[in-house]
């Protein structure tokens, strides 16, 4: 069955440090892949997603992920955070040919310090 | 119009009463959800209705009864819940039923239970 894992529960940075985190999937072939942010007390938003093509894609907010087929990774970056970055991140894989079921991540709580 | 609105935003329920959540969505889209999410956990697939019909239960109880009485609404009939039922449940909506949908979602309403 597929899964996603995203190794760090939490992670804190300073304003203006970059920033990256980590999504590890498993899968056979390539899924569809998805980042998500949560603010406190929202729903989640789309930040980017990868279906095929170019392994670098851009989303909303300054934010961009590599895939990486043979680290089976979809990791998020950006160069700059910015304190209304803190949220939760989580990863999100939808199966090509399957239903339209999303399989999250655990999610990655962001702390930025000032 | 890319909003999912849910109502009420917050909601306290004993467990013999009966209240419904709401959700509506006017971006045209087929397929609608309903998420449980736990503080610090990813939401969890409750149902989704693809055009209009029920498509997946993912196991929920009784006790939770959807409704989608037009492609704009989606309602969840709570009944009876348990305390553990206590979390934020998130509508979401999405073109179609498929893996490669990006999901819109709402902001959720937070039910907690007495």
């Amino acid at each position: 069955a597929q899964s996603v894992t995203q190794p760090d529960i939490h992670i804190t940075v300073s304003e203006g440090a970059s920033l990256e985190l980590r999504c590890n999937y498993s899968y056979g072939a390539t899924p569809y892949l998805f980042w998500y942010v949560q603010s406190p007390g929202q729903g989640l938003q789309l930040l980017l997603k990868y279906f095929s093509g170019d392994t670098l894609v851009q989303g909303i907010k300054g934010f961009e992920a590599e895939f990486k087929r043979s680290q089976s990774s979809f990791n998020l970056r950006k160069p700059s955070v910015h304190w209304s970055d803190a949220a939760e991140y989580f990863c999100a894989v939808g199966e090509p040919g399957n239903t339209g079921k999303l399989i999250f991540g655990q999610g990655t709580t962001l702390q930025v310090k000032p | 119009d890319t909003e999912v609105t849910q109502t009420p935003k917050h909601l306290v329920m004993g467990m013999t009463n009966k209240k419904s959540l709401k959700c509506e969505q006017h971006m045209g889209h087929r397929a609608m959800y309903w998420y449980k999410q736990k503080a610090k956990k990813p939401p969890e697939l409750m149902f989704v209705y693809s055009y209009e019909k029920l498509s997946i239960n993912e196991s929920v109880p009784s006790r939770f009864s959807p409704e989608c009485p037009n492609s704009s609404l989606l309602n969840l009939h709570l009944h009876a819940l348990q305390p553990e039922d206590s979390a934020l449940y998130l509508c979401a909506s999405s073109q179609g039923f498929r893996a490669s949908g990006e999901l819109f979602f709402g902001e959720g309403s937070r039910l907690t239970v007495l």
